[in-house]
């Protein structure tokens, strides 16, 4: 089975640095992916980590740790537009089978204050 | 560019009434997938579908069939809808040469 964890609420304010954690616990692993989702809205790609260690696009960057089962999403120079929720989700490896649906956290809703 | 296209967008339904959400896609995915999402949750898997012909059951089926006739499209239908089935949901496709999902844009049902 996979389980999934991510905190449920996070306020920063607007200029600043915030990082959403995402832990999992998993069979059969091969990546870990984040999505924003704005309310009322379909979820939106915004990265996806197969290898450990930090990948960096633009404001946002995200982090694997593959032997902690460990992520996170660091959101820098926060605008007011970032306040959405974000969802980590969990990539099976094709030994999990070739549909290789994904398995997401509860999402983590982020509050950007003026 | 269509991508995924779900239709309806919104539908109210009484307990008990029948209805089939529509999900097509354009891309000639292979794999094809149902998704529901209630208020601060996230995506629960209903039903998944490897190819045309084929379906299979997710984490949360009950309540729920599903048909894929053919390759681009993916039917997901209530045969007697609950007020438990209100929500919000979600079809996605993805290539089987690759890992990235295709979401379309949500059908949000409310069941009365």
């Amino acid at each position: 089975g996979q389980n999934i964890d991510q905190p449920t609420e996070m306020t920063a304010t607007e200029g600043a640095i915030v990082q959403i954690n995402c832990t999992y616990q998993t069979s059969g692993f091969n990546g870990l992916f984040w999505y924003q989702q704005h309310a009322g809205e379909a979820p939106t790609f915004l990265s996806y980590n197969v290898l450990d260690g930090l990948e960096e696009k633009g404001r946002f960057s995200s982090f694997l740790s593959r032997s902690k089962g460990y992520s996170y999403l660091l959101l820098k120079e926060l605008q007011m537009k970032d306040s959405a929720s974000y969802l980590c989700a969990v990539f099976p490896s094709f030994s999990s089978g070739s549909a290789r649906q994904l398995t997401f956290g509860s999402g983590t809703q982020l509050t950007v204050l003026p | 560019n269509a991508g995924v296209t779900q239709t309806p967008k919104f539908r109210v339904l009484k307990t008990g009434q029948s209805m089939t959400l529509l999900c097509a896609q354009d891309m000639n995915h292979e794999y094809m997938y149902w998704y529901r999402q209630d208020p601060g949750m996230g995506l629960r898997l209903i039903h998944y579908s490897v190819g045309e012909g084929t379906t299979a059951k997710g984490e949360v089926p009950d309540g729920y069939n599903v048909s894929r006739l053919k390759k681009q499209n993916f039917l997901l239908g209530l045969e007697s809808a609950a007020p438990s089935q209100t929500s919000v949901y979600f079809c996605a496709s993805r290539s089987g040469q690759g890992y990235g999902y295709t979401f379309g844009s949500g059908t949000r049902l409310t069941v009365v």
